[in-house]
C-alpha cells in the first residue's frame, strides 16, 4: 500500500508563471488537507478537501490559489501568477476522515521555488 | 479555532539523555493528539498519538501523556539516540469532526553523540 504521493517533489517556476502541485492520496482515504510550510516554521493549514468538495478552505489565500479533487485522479493545488513569497514547501496529508481512525498521513512535500 | 503553543523551539541533548516537548492546546473539545518527526527533506512522520480518554500512552522509548484538564500534552523520548535528531511536532484536533489538525510550530531535537 503505497502512501501519500506528491509530485513534483521540486517545482522550480519564475514570477507570474502557474504552479500547479499533485497530491494522490493513500488508498482508501478519500480525505486531503493541503499545508504550507515555510522554512523554520511549523505547518500551516490552507484547505481540506473530499471528494469533488471543498470541505475548509480558510488557510487558503484569496486570490491566485485554488484546491481540487476530482472524482478520478489526485487533488490539484494551484497557485497562479506566482510571486516569491509563495516559496515554501507544500505538503499534502490524506486520511481515512472519520469516526476514530482519524490518522492523517503526509506525503515527501513539493518544495516550490520562485525565481 | 484551535491554537497549539508548543515548547521549547530548540532542545539539545547528550546521547543517551532524556527529551521532553510539551504543547498546549485552547480547544476543550479537541480529543486526538497526534505528534509527528521530521526528517530534513522529509515529509512529517505519525509516531505517536493519544486519544482524550486516556493519559498516557507508550512505546518502546517514546510516551505521550495528557492532561485534558491544563489542556497540555508531552512527549517523551528516553535513551535518545543520534537518530531521533529531527523536528518534531504535535497537533491538536477532534477526532470525527472536520478534521484539520492544528500543528504547533515544532521542535528541533539535536541528540549530540
Amino acid at each position: 500500500n503505497a502512501g501519500v504521493m506528491q509530485n513534483p517533489r521540486h517545482l522550480v517556476r519564475r514570477r507570474g508563471q502557474e504552479a500547479r502541485l499533485r497530491c494522490s492520496p493513500m488508498k482508501g482515504h478519500s480525505h486531503v488537507y493541503w499545508y504550507r510550510q515555510l522554512p523554520e516554521e511549523g505547518l500551516k493549514f490552507m484547505v481540506y478537501l473530499q471528494k469533488e468538495n471543498i470541505i475548509d478552505e480558510s488557510g487558503m489565500p484569496k486570490e491566485r490559489f485554488s484546491a481540487e479533487f476530482p472524482k478520478e485522479g489526485p487533488s490539484i493545488l494551484r497557485i497562479q501568477q506566482v510571486v516569491r513569497g509563495d516559496s515554501a514547501a507544500y505538503f499534502c496529508a490524506s486520511s481515512v476522515g472519520t469516526g476514530e481512525n482519524t490518522e492523517a498521513f503526509f506525503g515527501q512535500g513539493t518544495r516550490l521555488t520562485v525565481v | 479555532g484551535e491554537n497549539v503553543e508548543q515548547h521549547p523551539s530548540t532542545l539539545s541533548v547528550q546521547e543517551g539523555d532524556s527529551a521532553v516537548i510539551k504543547c498546549t492546546y485552547s480547544d476543550s473539545a479537541s480529543n486526538y493528539f497526534p505528534w509527528y518527526k521530521q526528517e530534513l527533506g522529509k515529509g512529517p512522520q505519525l509516531i505517536i498519538d493519544i486519544r482524550s480518554n486516556v493519559g498516557e500512552k507508550k512505546d518502546q522509548r517514546i510516551a505521550v501523556t495528557l492532561n485534558k484538564t491544563a489542556k497540555h500534552f508531552s512527549l517523551h523520548i528516553t535513551e535518545t539516540q543520534p537518530e531521533d535528531s529531527a523536528v518534531y511536532f504535535c497537533a491538536a484536533t477532534i477526532s470525527g469532526g472536520s478534521y484539520i489538525p492544528t500543528f504547533g510550530r515544532g521542535t528541533s531535537l539535536i541528540v549530540h553523540p
